[in-house]
């Protein structure tokens, strides 16, 4: 897995502050996606992107924003309309359909 | 959509002792089961996947089981040994959902010594 690379490792948002959490891999993998997880949960899909300049929301999208403008990159933006953005924050990558996912190290995101 | 409960939510077993944990989807299109090992602070790590296409899978002292027609599939870990303390998380993948993967709420496995 050590070519999905998540960063910052720690971030801290102000309120009223937009904030990009940075995904890139170098495996030539196809889709990337992103989950949130909140401390003893289950992982929660965010946003997902099967093909360079196109992404779709997954379950829990609103207040978050991507972008897919290259392959091996897919940065998430969590806006100041994410009223409670304190989680852990996990990018995932896969070959192709029939492949598994392959996740980050994650970020965790926490309000000042 | 898909919706996967995942049953216990804590594990506790003595080191030696089995340890199985399962999950349930709700989607009979589903064709792809995949498990994760989650070290705190860590990232989800795949330790085992099954097709549907398969009802039992092993790989060591891991091995998945599926139940097609009851919609449920299990992970069972044999010999337990306290580094396969983590949390677990089963995922379900409907065929026509561009590999979405839908998680349960994952197990907290403690081995003992």
């Amino acid at each position: 897995d050590g070519g999905i690379t998540q960063s910052p490792k720690y971030l801290f948002r102000k309120e009223g502050q937009n904030v990009t959490l940075s995904c890139e891999q170098n495996l030539n993998h196809d889709a990337m996606y992103w989950y949130r997880q909140d401390p003893g949960q289950g992982l929660r899909l965010i946003y997902y992107s099967q093909i360079v300049n196109d992404f779709q929301k997954g379950d829990i999208a609103e207040g978050y924003s991507v972008s897919r403008e290259k392959k091996e990159s897919f940065p998430l933006t969590v806006t100041s309309a994410q009223k409670n953005p304190t989680a852990f924050y996990l990018c995932a990558s896969r070959e192709y359909s029939n492949q598994p996912q392959h996740f980050g190290d994650g970020t965790r995101l926490s309000i000042l | 959509g898909e919706n996967v409960e995942q049953h216990p939510s804590t594990l506790s077993v003595q080191e030696g002792d089995s340890a199985v944990i399962k999950c349930t989807y709700s989607d009979s299109a589903s064709n792809y089961f995949p498990w994760y090992k989650q070290e705190l602070g860590k990232r989800p790590q795949l330790i085992i996947d099954i097709r549907s296409n398969v009802g039992e899978k092993k790989d060591q002292r891991i091995a998945v089981t599926l139940n097609k027609t009851a919609k449920h599939f299990s992970l069972h870990i044999t010999e337990t040994q306290p580094e396969d303390s983590a949390v677990y998380f089963c995922a379900a993948r409907l065929n026509n959902a561009g590999n979405m993967l839908t998680f349960g709420g994952g197990t907290r496995l403690m081995v003992k010594p």
